[in-house]
């Protein structure tokens, strides 16, 4: 069975400073990888994800990931983050099979003046 | 596209009614995902349907939850009785047909069981 762990419950940053958003996966098999935000009271949308190909992936809003098969790791990164970025950040695994998605527990990202 | 339509977007009952949520999936997506979400428990899988059928229901907690999938768009969710435990945000989310696609959410349905 694969598992996502995110480390960090809360990640406080300051308008137009870089962040790092960490994920690790365990899994046996191959597996695909996805990043999710989810707004105040809304549901979740797709920032980006990794399938095969490039480990550099680029996504909506200035988001990239980079998937680290050796170290298992897909962590989500932006250069300078803004006040709208502030959300729920939820990093998910599929091993394929019907694209059921297992996923971490959530950071929440809070962009500070 | 009107995407994935929930409703109600909020319901209050008390503990022992029935309880039902609906799902409307975006037209021609043909898995639909229903999620519960607790500051406790995070994001979990309940159930999911492929082509209308339950494909793996391990996620639902007990018998008092039961999902249905009449047509390709509709689903509900029914909570009976409902106990206070089960207050939580409740997503319903769609796919196309086809590995690794894209989930689209619903905005859920925020259920307080007093």
């Amino acid at each position: 069975a694969q598992s996502v762990t995110q480390l960090d419950s809360q990640v406080p940053v300051f308008e137009e400073a870089p962040v790092e958003l960490r994920c690790n996966y365990s899994s046996s098999v191959s597996v695909y990888l996805f990043w999710y935000v989810q707004y105040p009271n809304q549901g979740l949308q797709l920032l980006l994800k990794y399938l095969s190909g490039s480990t550099l992936v680029k996504g909506i809003n200035g988001f990239e990931a980079e998937f680290n098969k050796s170290q298992t790791s897909f962590h989500l990164r932006k250069p300078s983050v803004h006040i709208s970025d502030t959300a729920e950040y939820f990093c998910a695994v599929s091993t394929g099979g019907g694209n059921k998605l297992t996923f971490g527990t959530g950071t929440q990202l809070k962009v500070e003046l | 596209d009107a995407g994935v339509i929930q409703s109600p977007r909020h319901e209050v009952t008390e503990m022992g009614q029935e309880v039902t949520l609906r799902c409307k999936p975006i037209s021609g997506h043909n898995s639909l995902f229903w999620y519960r979400q607790t500051m406790m428990r995070g994001l979990e899988l309940l159930i999911y349907f492929n082509n209308n059928v339950p494909i793996d229901d391990s996620g639902m907690p007990e018998d008092r939850f039961s999902a249905k999938m009449p047509n390709a768009s509709f689903s509900t969710l029914k909570i009976q009785p409902s106990e206070p435990r089960d207050s939580a945000v409740y997503f319903c989310a769609s796919t196309r047909e086809g590995p690794y696609n894209e989930q689209f959410f619903g905005p859920g349905t925020r259920l307080t069981v007093l």
